[in-house]
C-alpha cells in the first residue's frame, strides 16, 4: 500500500521556470492537500481540495495554482518560480469531510530555487 | 479566521524527565485536534488525535493529550523522555475540509 506519493523528491530551479509537483493517493481519499514547510514556519496550507472537482485557497496561496486531475491525483503548478518559493512540499490526502480524520502525508518534494 | 499556536519553538529536556509542549487555538467553530510527528528526515507521522468523547487522548508510545475547550487548548505531555523521542512536534486542527499546523517544536533530549 503505497498511501500518498509525491514525485519528484528533489528538485533545482532556476528563477523563472516553471514546474509541476505531482501527488497521487490510493487509499481512495476526498480531500487532498498541499503545504510547504520552511524552518520556524511550520506547514503552512497552499491550496486544498475538499473533494473531487473543488480547489480553495490556503494560507499562502500566491504565486501557485493546482489541479485536482481526478480522486486520486493533486498538482501543485509554479508558473514562474521565485527563491522565496524554496522550501520543502508535502503532499496530504484525509477522508470526507463529516468523517473529520486525520491527513496522511507523502515523504516530500525538497524544492530549491536559484 | 481560525489559527494554532505551538507557544515554544524549541525545548531542551533531559532523558526520563517529564515534557509538556503547548498548543493553543483559535476557531468560532467546533474544531478537531491532532499532533503530528516528524523524525529528523522524515514525513509527517500521526501521533495522537481528539475527535470527540474523553478529552484525554493517548499515544501508544506514551504521548497524551488533554482537549480543553474552555482555554482552547490540547497540550502535549510525556512523563518520562527517551533520546528516541527526539524530532519536531506539530499541532494541526480540522475545520470541515481544511487542516492548518502550528509552527512547530523541535524537542530535544539531554542525556
Amino acid at each position: 500500500n503505497a498511501g500518498v506519493t509525491q514525485t519528484p523528491k528533489f528538485q533545482v530551479l532556476k528563477t523563472g521556470q516553471s514546474m509541476t509537483l505531482q501527488c497521487a493517493q490510493d487509499m481512495n481519499h476526498n480531500s487532498m492537500y498541499w503545504y510547504r514547510q520552511d524552518p520556524g514556519m511550520g506547514l503552512r496550507l497552499i491550496y486544498y481540495s475538499a473533494s473531487e472537482g473543488t480547489t480553495d485557497k490556503g494560507e499562502v496561496p500566491n504565486g501557485y495554482n493546482v489541479s485536482r486531475l481526478n480522486k486520486r491525483e493533486f498538482s501543485l503548478r509554479l508558473e514562474s518560480a521565485a527563491p522565496s518559493q524554496t522550501s520543502v512540499y508535502f503532499c496530504a490526502s484525509s477522508e470526507a469531510p463529516l468523517l473529520n480524520t486525520e491527513a496522511f502525508f507523502g515523504q516530500g518534494t525538497r524544492l530549491t530555487v536559484v | 479566521a481560525q489559527s494554532v499556536t505551538q507557544l515554544d519553538s524549541q525545548v531542551p529536556v533531559f532523558e526520563e524527565a517529564p515534557v509538556e509542549l503547548r498548543c493553543n487555538y483559535s476557531s468560532s467553530v467546533s474544531v478537531y485536534l491532532f499532533w503530528y510527528v516528524q523524525y529528523p528526515n522524515q514525513g509527517l507521522q500521526l501521533l495522537l488525535k481528539y475527535l470527540s468523547g474523553s478529552t484525554l487522548v493517548e499515544s501508544i508510545n506514551g504521548f497524551e493529550a488533554e482537549f480543553n475547550k474552555s482555554q482552547t487548548s490540547f497540550h502535549l505531555r510525556k512523563p518520562s523522555v527517551h533520546i528516541s523521542d527526539t524530532a519536531e512536534y506539530f499541532c494541526a486542527v480540522r475545520i470541515a475540509s481544511k487542516i492548518i499546523f502550528g509552527s512547530g517544536t523541535r524537542l530535544s533530549i539531554r542525556p
